[in-house]
């Protein structure tokens, strides 16, 4: 069975480095083709994908995002951590991590399995 | 970013069939999935790769994609089927995924 958890602080200041950590089970990311990915929705608002991490360590980011992210795995404590400099107001929103499945199909994959997501406000 | 476009509402009573788009540039070349999202819950995939459905999900839900544009459709939706349908997908250089804007499906 296949879960994911998020955790973090659910409030940080702007201009603050958020640090998210993706904790799951049911799968190792050194198994190939998986993955796993962060996405995040405003309130509101519609899906917006972040960031994804392989099991080869291959990294892709939102070009909106880029210059502010960081993804890291640590395969023998199952997670992934999403690091996010500079926040402001706008990055409020809901913070999901999912497992991504199917990059062998040429896609970067499909998020299967979704952890239940972490609401995180950027205010002073 | 590679954009993907979806209507903003369905609206179907229940037994009919609702049909929600997805158009994007890169379909002919790219598989498309969709996403299930209810009011306060996490997204839950109900198609994949344009036409497959994970298990657990009802046979009522089937996808399709011909040329620009990729089709979920649900056949004799339910009052339970109301909910933000999501499609999902990359550009052509498959770098970058990206989501569509979303849509909001009515039973009624």
């Amino acid at each position: 069975q296949i879960t994911l958890k998020e955790s973090g602080p659910t409030q940080v200041q702007p201009t603050q480095t958020l640090t998210l950590t993706c904790t799951f089970s049911g799968f190792s990311l050194n198994t190939g083709g998986v993955g796993v990915g962060w996405i995040r929705q405003p309130p509101g608002k519609a899906l917006e994908w972040v960031a994804l991490i392989y099991w080869d360590d291959d990294k892709r980011y939102s070009p909106s995002l880029k210059s502010r992210l960081t993804i890291t795995k640590d395969t023998s404590k199952n997670q992934v951590v999403l690091t996010m400099t500079n926040m402001d107001p706008v990055d409020t929103g809901t913070y999901y991590c999912a497992h991504c499945w199917g990059v062998a199909s040429g896609t970067l994959g499909y998020f299967d399995y979704w952890g239940q997501g972490i609401l995180v406000t950027a205010s002073s | 970013s590679y954009e993907l476009t979806q209507p903003p509402s369905v609206s179907v009573s229940p037994g009919q069939t609702a049909r929600i788009t997805c158009s994007g540039d890169a379909l002919p070349r790219k598989f498309a999935h969709w996403y299930q999202q209810k009011s306060g819950q996490a997204p839950v995939l109900v198609i994949y790769e344009d036409s497959k459905r994970p298990s657990g999900i009802p046979e009522r839900f089937s996808g399709s994609s011909s040329g620009t544009l990729a089709t979920l459709s649900i056949s004799g939706a339910q009052v339970e089927d109301e909910a933000d349908y999501y499609c999902s997908s990359i550009g052509v250089s498959s770098y970058h995924m990206s989501f569509g804007g979303g849509t909001k499906l009515t039973v009624l």
